[in-house]
């Protein structure tokens, strides 16, 4: 099956300082990537939604000046996480898909991000 | 819109028996309907997905699914749990024909103990 990988699977941080997250599709190239976020015994909760070549779609809530994302080719999109405070803290989960192919949408493994 | 409901946060089953964890959805138009699993501190794997056909589906690990329209309702199934079942297991809806916005149900956890 298609694999997605993160970088990195964990980090920790000072408030204030700004964290990058990669996506990447090792093995297809994926027209969409969305990104997740999920707080302890919660369910995923969509950010954004990225296109290559395009500015990203934020869900009603998700500031966009906080949360960078950039998807400049098929196989790698990140998301720059600004002015990080404890707030922030939360496992951060991408997917990538196919646009207009429901069934092909494959997750990363996660990123755990964690603001002193 | 959409909306995904499981009404069990968590569900505790003996090894080897049978499991049944729950999910309905509500939806205006016509939806593609998927199971994933989370381990601890790991991404989402798809454990099957209904798009269209048969409504009962069979996915990885010995699980199945089954598609009831009247009842707007995608239920997992397993005929015996291993302890290595143990996880967080959801439920998601996309709509047919759009770009794969999935959303979320609240997870049931799956606790198998011996």
């Amino acid at each position: 099956g298609a694999v997605v990988s993160q970088h990195p699977s964990w980090v920790i941080c000072k408030s204030g300082t700004s964290v990058k997250i990669e996506c990447r599709s090792l093995d297809f190239q994926a027209t969409t990537m969305f990104w997740y976020r999920q707080f302890p015994k919660q369910s995923l909760m969509l950010m954004a939604t990225s296109n290559e070549g395009s500015k990203a779609t934020y869900e009603q809530g998700v500031e966009k000046d906080k949360f960078l994302i950039n998807h400049a080719s098929l196989t790698l999109s990140t998301l720059t996480v600004t002015s990080a405070h404890p707030e922030d803290s939360s496992f951060y989960i991408c997917s990538a898909g196919i646009s207009g192919r429901p069934d092909t949408q494959y997750f990363g493994p996660g990123t755990r991000l964690t603001v002193l | 819109a959409q909306s995904v409901t499981q009404l069990d946060s968590q569900v505790p089953v003996f090894e080897e028996a049978p499991v049944e964890l729950r999910c309905n959805y509500s939806s205006s138009v016509s939806v593609y309907l998927f199971w994933y699993v989370q381990y601890p501190n790991q991404g989402l794997q798809l454990l099957l997905k209904y798009l269209s056909g048969s409504t009962l589906v069979k996915g990885i690990n010995g699980f199945e699914a089954e598609f009831n329209k009247s009842q707007t309702s995608f239920h997992l199934r397993k005929p015996s749990v291993h302890i290595s079942d143990t996880a967080e297991y959801f439920c998601a809806v996309t709509l047919t024909g759009t770009a794969s916005k999935l959303t979320f149900g609240t997870g049931t956890r799956l606790q198998v103990t011996l």
